[in-house]
């Protein structure tokens, strides 16, 4: 079976430009989440969805962060405008059942840098 | 202030040697796992242990959670250049499906 997929792996843009981050879970779990991982601040939960619907977004660290779940298969996050201070790497996990926190599938990572 | 201590931030050793790595806190926890975070990957989960005192083994590999659900250590016996990696210990905050991470410490075995 496919693992949670991320597009793109690398993400380069300029301060003030629109990203937006590509997550597939894997088909039959019921819960995302958005990761983001610094060497400051280790990794950090941003938000996330049960069944496609947005659950905490405590995380999401101010307005310019967006993220949807239009359907089962497939999330975005959007940063607009992104600034320097964005530049980390931001990762998908899936998870299925209430229990499913404990048992997170983690996609390998879009590392993003903005110049 | 981290919810989750974990020491040594760093670790470089030769291949063979034996480690430990702690992972501590003030509060107290209905379970704790631990990751490990190759280069270019996302975490991939190694165990969850859930009740204090608990040991488990994954070959080289030995968790221990603490009597009192505060901390837990991971010891690695024989360690071999593929351990490199970055090992994080996460708990689940009761009430919420969320995971917390500790910061992680980041093993080099040298062969």
């Amino acid at each position: 079976d496919a693992g949670v997929i991320q597009s793109p792996r690398h993400e380069v843009t300029e301060m003030g430009q629109e990203v937006t981050l590509r997550c597939k879970p894997i088909s039959g779990h019921d819960y995302l989440f958005w990761y983001r991982q610094t060497m400051m601040r280790g990794l950090e939960l941003l938000i996330y969805f049960n069944n496609n619907v947005p659950i905490d977004d405590s995380g999401m660290p101010e307005d310019r962060f967006s993220a949807k779940m239009p359907n089962a298969s497939f999330s975005t996050l959007k940063i607009q405008p992104s600034e320097p201070r964005d530049s980390a790497v931001y990762f998908c996990a899936s998870s299925f059942g209430l229990a499913g926190a404990y048992e997170q599938y983690f996609g390998p990572g879009t590392r993003l840098t903005v110049t | 202030t981290q919810l989750l201590e974990q020491s040594p931030q760093f670790l470089s050793i030769q291949e063979g040697e034996n480690l430990t790595v702690y992972c501590n806190s003030s509060s107290v926890f209905s379970s704790l796992q631990w990751y490990r975070q190759e280069p270019g990957e996302g975490p991939v989960l190694l165990v969850t242990v859930v009740t204090g005192g608990e040991v488990k083994k994954l070959k080289r590999l030995t968790f221990q959670f603490g009597d009192a659900r505060k901390d837990s250590s991971l010891h690695i016996t024989a360690a071999q250049p593929g351990d490199t990696g970055l090992y994080l210990c996460a708990v689940i905050i009761q009430g919420a499906q969320k995971l917390v991470f500790g910061q992680g410490t980041r093993l080099t075995i040298n062969p």
